[in-house]
């Protein structure tokens, strides 16, 4: 089956400390991987894709098919950077995304 | 601008009592997306429609309906409200190709009285 696991549900840093947020999946074959982010009051909204393999507002994200993994990192938080965070799967035969469970990120000044 | 407009934002409702959800999108895209977002949940799919072409998710339960009467458009029909069914409604959008973005809208709150 299908699956999207986010394992933090908080997660909180001072600004300027390195942050990564954990993601893992269940899926056979070559899925496709994004991160989106829901900030205070606004929608949900992309912030990065892993075919992209481009690098958003600092964050990053690396495709790790032996691990299973996609986690999202920034080497220095800034406070703007505080919001929901959710890993999201996508199966290549369906239009069909399948979310983690979200984290929340907290950065204090 | 281009985008994903929910309304109303805020929708409230009697335990038993039909309720339609609006969304509609200038972005002429394919694909149009239902999700129920509960408090500290994740987004859950409920149906979604490729053009005409509608795909309902094997545990969505029949109180739940919805019509795409043209691209722009689709609506989320709740024929019979339960306390349980009150939720953030999540419309969502897609061109239909490999590796492209959802858009999503602001979404409606559903609350049952």
């Amino acid at each position: 089956a299908q699956r999207v696991t986010q394992p933090e549900k908080l997660l909180s840093v001072f600004k300027g400390a390195p942050v990564e947020l954990k993601c893992n999946y269940s899926y056979s074959g070559s899925p496709e991987l994004f991160w989106y982010v829901q900030y205070s009051r606004q929608r949900l909204q992309l912030l990065l894709r892993h075919i992209s393999r481009e690098s958003i507002k600092g964050f990053t994200a690396d495709l790790n098919k032996g691990e299973t993994s996609f986690h999202l990192k920034k080497p220095f938080a800034q406070e703007e950077d505080s919001a929901m965070y959710y890993c999201a799967l996508k199966a290549p035969e369906t239009d069909k995304l399948i979310f983690g469970t979200g984290t929340r990120l907290q950065v204090f000044p | 601008d281009a985008m994903v407009i929910q309304n109303p934002r805020y929708q409230v409702t009697q335990f038993g009592k039909p309720v339609t959800l609006s969304c509609s999108q200038t972005l002429n895209h394919n694909v149009m997306y239902w999700y129920q977002q509960k408090s500290s949940q994740a987004p859950k799919l409920l149906f979604h429609y490729y053009d005409k072409d509608f795909n309902n998710e094997a545990d969505t339960p029949d109180n739940f309906q919805s019509r795409r009467p043209n691209t722009s458009f689709c609506f989320l029909d709740i024929r019979s409200p339960g306390l349980g069914d009150a939720a953030m409604y999540l419309c969502a959008t897609a061109k239909g190709l490999a590796g492209d973005q959802q858009f999503f809208g602001p979404g409606t709150r559903l609350t049952v009285l």
